[in-house]
């Protein structure tokens, strides 16, 4: 029933290890989002896709690879993991606002993957 | 320097109270105004949204824009302890998909 979802929850994982994040949608959505939210609270987009096609690239490690096999789903897989990683990863998807010339788009959260990197 | 300025707190109030959070920016393309919850340990979720300058008005809460000083504000009137969460402001220009997020300001209510 959940609009947007992520696997796992929760990660513990070692420096130097390779993980992924999986995120889907079931709002019929074109468009997601990865975010990362540091101890601070702050959210920064990472990256958006739009139909399987890649449209935001903010400036993260190469390290980051996202993978949009369909326009439902966008995974994030982590090469060589670093202490510095350790935060809150967040999916999101977005729906035009009804009614306005042109849109913005209302994002939709998931309840967030807390990687912890040892 | 951030495109936008969130103060992060912590803010505590008594229960009753209004409380009055607030964002500048420094982007006059950002067309776009909202503010997000965010409860512990859950993802954001839209509170409300304005387009340009202006008042918006939902319940208890109230968005406030003003482009000329480029300053947004929430009220929240009579705060209740089920308030008690992160609240983020967020923009974006017209047309575009890139929020651009404030740091959150913690927000506690108590009874």
């Amino acid at each position: 029933d959940t609009a947007v979802s992520q696997t796992p929850k929760y990660l513990v994982t070692q420096m130097g290890n390779d993980k992924s994040i999986k995120c889907e949608q079931n709002l019929g959505h074109d468009t997601m989002y990865w975010y990362k939210q540091d101890s601070k609270k702050f959210l920064k987009i990472m990256f958006s896709y739009n139909n399987k096609e890649l449209i935001i690239n903010e400036t993260v490690p190469n390290r980051f690879s996202p993978k949009s096999p369909d326009k439902a789903h966008l995974n994030l897989h982590i090469n060589s993991l670093e202490l510095g990683d350790s935060a809150v990863y967040f999916c999101a998807s977005s729906l035009p606002i009804p009614g306005l010339r042109e849109a913005h788009n209302e994002q939709f959260f998931g309840p967030g993957t807390r990687l912890t990197v040892l | 320097q951030k495109e936008v300025e969130q103060d992060p707190g912590p803010l505590s109030v008594p229960e009753g109270a209004i409380v009055s959070l607030n964002c500048t920016y420094s982007n006059s393309a950002f067309q776009y105004f909202m503010w997000y919850r965010q409860y512990s340990r859950k993802g954001p979720e839209l509170l409300m949204y304005t387009y340009s300058s202006g008042n918006k008005e939902d319940g208890r809460f109230t968005a406030q824009v003003d482009k000329s000083s480029k300053y947004i504000s929430l009220f929240i009137r009579d705060s209740q302890p089920s308030d008690s969460a992160t609240y983020l402001c967020a923009m974006t220009g017209i047309g575009g998909s890139r929020l651009t997020f404030g740091e959150g300001t913690q927000l506690t209510v108590n009874p």
